[in-house]
């Protein structure tokens, strides 16, 4: 079953545009990670956050955590088209498994 | 850069045929986990072994699906008889454990389609 749920499940933006998209989830975790994905390959490690932690940076992204809401978000500055990709965010509530959302699918447009 | 290898990249079969699937985790990594992705969808979780040992199948359909580490090294899934609802994305996964939480480092993937 999936844990999380991202939104929008889909989203078009120009090249250079900023992209931020959601993750809300339902049991309380130990840490979050978003992950993504090119088409037909896998998944890529992007950032973790810790479950006392509520904003990391990492380049060009940038993830913000609310345990009380039990959501994420991701933001992704000055979009290039390499970061057309589907991003997951996952779970991970303590027993080394992560249970993965459903998906943001990313289409940056040249 | 180390990765995860899997193989075949990609498989057709017939309903009702056997089909497996074969994983090289990172060397060193004592996690290794298969999930199985629809198109579409996220990962599911199928199995998640620690060395050579099982500690989660609960969501792996044990009728008709297997895996199994036999040396704690690399894996193989396998499905028999497979079916039509069997087509998706295997992938697999391998993790050792981090300060604040593992991070997973996938394969590519084997993309099964049952005819």
């Amino acid at each position: 079953s999936q844990q999380g749920e991202e939104d929008p499940q889909a989203l078009s933006i120009q090249e250079g545009e900023n992209a931020t998209m959601n993750c809300s989830y339902k049991t309380s975790i130990n840490n979050l990670q978003w992950y993504r994905q090119n088409s037909g390959r896998g998944l890529v490690h992007l950032i973790l956050i810790r479950s006392n932690e509520r904003e990391k940076h990492s380049g060009r992204l940038r993830v913000t955590l609310d345990t009380s809401k039990k959501s994420s978000s991701l933001l992704i500055t000055a979009s290039r088209a390499a970061d057309t990709a589907s991003y997951f965010c996952a779970t991970d509530g303590g027993n080394e498994k992560l249970t993965f959302g459903t998906g943001t699918r990313l289409t940056i447009i040249p | 850069e180390a990765e995860v290898a899997q193989s075949p990249r990609y498989k057709i079969t017939e309903k009702s045929q056997a089909v497996a699937f074969w994983c090289d985790p990172i060397s060193g990594h004592a996690t290794l986990y298969w999930y199985r992705q629809i198109l579409g969808q996220g990962p599911e979780l199928l199995v998640q072994f620690q060395d050579e040992s099982v500690v989660d199948d609960s969501q792996l359909p044990k009728d008709r699906f297997s895996a199994e580490r036999l040396k704690g090294v690399d894996s193989t899934l396998k499905i028999q008889p497979a079916e039509l609802g069997d087509s998706a994305m295997y992938l697999c996964a391998s993790s050792s454990p981090g300060t604040g939480g593992q991070v997973q480092y996938f394969g590519p993937g084997t993309r099964l389609l049952v005819l």
